[in-house]
């Protein structure tokens, strides 16, 4: 298994372009999420979907869009690039039976990552 | 609300001396909690988790950590440090909300290894 894979590695944009990034998962993981990371600091949630078709926003998700059309793709959408927006984005994915409080929570598996610069 | 204070921002040994890396969590019901690495221009990866099957956790790579209620502790420790555990370490701790598996990041610890 390929795991989580993220494409681009890296990119740079200019201020209001927009471009989407790709996120793959081949573990048949009905969840997945979107991260930041920026400098110092740990991952902010973006947004998650816990299933086709389903999405819901997290922690820090203006400027941002997703979509979950199958079990294995989750892009996110950057709509008009703004330099708050350069981190260090992160998607990904676990597999979770059961939901509330007191479940076993399980282990989410990360891809390797996409370094924006925005400018 | 489930939060996790990661107490050094920074830690620097020497190599072959034990590694130490703080963690403290707010929970209101038993949390699990995890540590990740992430090694420079890499992904996260996980080196253990504790999920109230056995209180001291053992990873990979060497490390294990130690879940202690009565301090709302997880700190992580190695015996002998290697040069290529230097890395960025994340103490996690789970959350549930709104049906699904939400995680909380400390701000991480930056470990460094000196020969």
């Amino acid at each position: 298994n390929a795991g989580v894979t993220q494409t681009p590695k890296f990119r740079i944009l200019k201020i209001g372009q927009s471009m989407t990034l790709q996120c793959t998962q081949d573990m048949n993981h009905n969840y997945m999420y979107w991260y930041r990371q920026d400098p110092g600091m740990g991952l902010k949630l973006i947004y998650y979907s816990v299933g086709a078709g389903i999405t819901d926003k997290g922690e820090v998700p203006n400027g941002y869009n997703v979509s979950r059309s199958t079990t294995e793709d989750f892009p996110l959408r950057l709509e008009l690039a703004a330099p708050s927006q350069t981190s260090v984005y992160f998607c990904a994915s676990s597999y979770s039976t059961r939901a509330g409080r007191g479940a076993s929570s399980y282990e989410q598996y990360f891809g390797p990552g996409t370094r924006l610069t925005v400018t | 609300a489930q939060s996790v204070t990661q107490l050094d921002s920074h830690v620097s040994v020497s190599e072959g001396t034990p590694v130490l890396l703080r963690c403290n969590y707010s929970s209101s019901y038993s949390p699990s909690l995890f540590w990740y690495v992430q090694h420079p221009n890499k992904g996260l990866q996980l080196l253990l988790k504790y999920t109230s099957a056995a209180t001291l956790v053992k990873g990979i790579n060497g490390f294990e950590a130690e879940f202690k209620k009565s301090e709302t502790s997880f700190h992580l420790t190695k015996p002998s440090a290697h040069m290529s555990d230097a890395a960025e370490y994340f103490c996690v701790v789970s959350d549930q909300a709104r049906g699904y598996n939400k995680l909380i990041f400390g701000a991480g610890t930056r470990l460094a290894v000196h020969p």
